[in-house]
């Protein structure tokens, strides 16, 4: 049973568009919402984070957008460009359990 | 990616061998997690440890044991290494929340073939 599902599984956007990737998770003890940027041959780094008590967060180009009620949170990456091309993650994080568990992935390829 | 070592890189195993993945990070971090990382799968976690000490059971654990030696080391052994757990490994380890900034570290990945 995948606790945290990404959609879409590869996205193609041209340069200076907006990507956006969708995730839903299901356990709501989860208290930590990150996405992780991941290029080929490497692993993954953290991008930006959100708790569950904010319902936005934007850093630079990146936000999150974050629906509690739901229980959905989603990347947008405004005007994306070919260096955002890599594989997102977005993740869920149990505090007391110490757990975090990762969506499918997400490959995006920004064309120039 | 800062302080965590992973060895080895590449591993090519025969069915049935066994092997151990190491894993070490210099950041004084008391957790530490390894995944795995498979095509349209995203990364599963296979065995994480709270603190020094503590081993927990993640979303993937059969067919693999881990020891949490001291702080800073972390391995996933194979006892027994079958074609299905060809993957990519990945290492972790994570300082506590309420810091700015990244609060997972990942290693570099260990790519493992099973023949």
């Amino acid at each position: 049973q995948q606790q945290v599902k990404q959609s879409p599984q590869s996205l193609i956007v041209q340069k200076g568009g907006i990507s956006i990737i969708n995730c839903a998770y299901e356990n709501t003890a989860f208290d930590y919402f990150p996405w992780y940027q991941q290029f080929p041959g490497k692993g993954p780094a953290l991008l930006i984070a959100i708790r569950p008590d904010v319902s936005e967060k934007k850093e630079g180009r990146f936000t999150i957008s974050f629906n509690k009620s739901a229980k959905q949170f989603s990347l947008h990456i405004m005007d994306s460009q070919p260096g955002d091309s890599a594989t997102y993650f977005c993740a869920a994080y149990h505090s007391n359990t110490g757990k975090l568990i990762f969506g499918q992935g997400t490959t995006l390829q920004v064309k120039p | 990616n800062a302080g965590v070592t992973q060895t080895p890189k590449f591993q090519v195993l025969k069915t049935g061998q066994s092997m151990t993945l190491q894993c070490a990070q210099d950041m004084n971090h008391n957790s530490m997690y390894w995944y795995r990382q498979d095509p349209g799968m995203g990364l599963r976690l296979i065995y994480y440890s709270a603190s020094e000490g503590t081993t927990d059971k993640g979303e993937v654990p059969n067919g693999y044991n881990v020891s949490r030696l001291n702080k800073r080391e972390f391995s996933l052994r194979l006892e027994s290494a079958a074609p299905s757990q060809t993957s990519v490994y990945f290492c972790a380890s994570r300082r506590p929340l309420g810091s700015s900034g990244n609060t997972i570290y990942f290693g570099e990945g260990s790519w493992l073939t099973v023949v």
